[in-house]
């Protein structure tokens, strides 16, 4: 089974309107779990992650997160975008040894 | 400054040829991952290690090696057994369990 589901691979938004990348997580990972941005030809850049406590994570960027147990989801969101904001989105959560991946959502900001 | 360093970031590759791309980080470190990228298939994880003078197969492991000799090195070899070796590769490294720090990235390409 996916340990971490990206729900929409591609997610096209006009700049200053609202955004939300979706992330379901299964059961067999921890609960630790990250929101990573990639720009092109760049490596991943942590944007936030959920260890423990607060429900509701802030990151880099103006992106925050929430981490909802009853719906296994940690789903990203930002009220404003830019059109900096256009790259690719990885959730991601370890499982044992590991670190899986989701296979991304592809962020595009049409001015 | 800590980080996570890959080099070079392009490579390209002759048919039959091995070729050796590295991964070093002053971030003290236990765990450190190779990932291979493709358009559209997000990250899929090649080798990781837990600890100096081990390592483990990823999802993806057939046509590479690696070595752990250093707790802060670990190169990936792409051997001649890897029929389709274009592509992105990342590496990572972590505390366990924790969130991922990512280098820039090593393109290859095969020419």
């Amino acid at each position: 089974a996916q340990s971490v589901t990206q729900l929409d691979s591609q997610v096209p938004v006009f700049e200053e309107a609202p955004v939300e990348l979706r992330c379901n997580y299964s059961s067999s990972v921890s609960v630790y779990l990250f929101w990573y941005v990639q720009y092109p030809n760049q490596g991943l850049q942590l944007l936030l992650k959920y260890l423990s406590g607060s429900t509701l994570v802030k990151g880099i960027n103006g992106f925050e997160a929430e981490f909802n147990k009853s719906q296994t989801s940690f789903h990203l969101r930002k009220p404003s975008v830019h059109i900096s904001d256009t790259a690719e989105y990885f959730c991601a959560a370890p499982r044992g040894n590991q670190f899986y991946f989701g296979t991304g959502t592809s962020l595009t900001v049409i001015p | 400054d800590g980080g996570i360093t890959q080099s070079p970031k392009y490579l390209f590759r002759k048919e039959g040829q091995n070729v050796t791309l590295s991964c070093e980080q002053n971030l003290n470190h236990d765990a450190m991952y190779w990932y291979r990228q493709d358009p559209g298939q997000g990250l899929r994880l090649i080798y990781y290690s837990q600890i100096v003078n081990d390592f483990q197969k990823g999802d993806i492991a057939e046509g590479y090696s690696v070595s752990r000799e250093k707790k802060e090195s670990f190169p990936l070899t792409v051997t001649s057994a890897q029929k389709n070796p274009t592509a992105f590769y990342l590496c990572a490294s972590s505390y366990v369990g924790r969130g991922a720090f990512f280098g820039q990235g090593t393109r290859l390409t095969v020419v």
